[in-house]
């Protein structure tokens, strides 16, 4: 059984461009998650899908952020006009929906750094 | 926005020694969880908790779900060099399904 896999590892790009991120989450796991980790921070939630569904998104998602899970299996997430606050590691999680909340497992982060 | 108090910041361990770190919150949570994070690497799950009073072991590792449900405890049991590294809290309140809420992480260092 694969965990959740990211790519890629480590993104490093100027101020302004574009970036993509990967996860593909734990296969039979149908709720994916999006979080930003700063240094010294726990992780802040992003935004999370159910299969296709987009269903919360977080304040922290400015309009600059985009993210997609068009199958409901891998998802994209996608930072147009980077800025330098954007440094930071995004980290992918998923887990099985249910009654109560089930745990959500972590993938090993993509780290962003903009020059 | 809702935020987790977890204490302490930081801790020195010698291998042997027992270890106990605590999250407290102003809102009544409706799932805790613990996980540890290495450097360069994403969270690992240690413990699991949905029931005010809920005591859970796993190996050396024992958490608790506080009676109030605002708060939860890890205890480390005889700590060996592998234990370093940085352990949050996190946990769902009200009715979000999604939003993990997590403290600022304790950061396990061995003793010099």
């Amino acid at each position: 059984d694969t965990g959740v896999s990211q790519d890629p590892r480590h993104k490093i790009t100027k101020r302004g461009q574009n970036v993509t991120f990967r996860c593909d989450p734990i296969s039979e796991h149908n709720r994916l998650y999006w979080y930003r980790q700063t240094l010294g921070q726990g992780p802040e939630f992003l935004t999370y899908f159910q299969n296709e569904a987009q269903l919360e998104k977080s304040r922290l998602l400015s309009d600059r952020f985009s993210a997609e899970r068009p199958k409901g299996s891998f998802s994209t997430l996608e930072i147009q006009r980077t800025e330098q606050g954007d440094s930071a590691m995004y980290l992918c999680a998923s887990s099985l929906a249910g009654t109560h909340n089930q745990p959500q497992h972590f993938g090993d982060g993509t780290r962003l750094s903009i020059l | 926005g809702q935020q987790l108090n977890q204490s302490p910041q930081s801790m020195f361990i010698q291998e042997g020694e027992d270890v106990s770190m605590n999250c407290t919150s102003s809102s009544i949570f409706n799932t805790w969880l613990w996980y540890k994070q290495d450097p360069g690497e994403g969270p690992v799950l240690l413990i699991a908790l949905y029931k005010a009073g809920e005591l859970t072991s796993n190996g050396r590792l024992t958490a608790q779900f506080g009676i109030t449900r605002k708060d939860s405890f890890l205890n480390i049991s005889a700590s060996i060099p592998s234990d370093v590294g940085i352990y949050f809290c996190a946990g769902h309140y009200g009715g979000s399904q999604g939003n993990l809420i997590f403290g600022k992480g304790t950061k396990l260092s061995v003793k010099p």
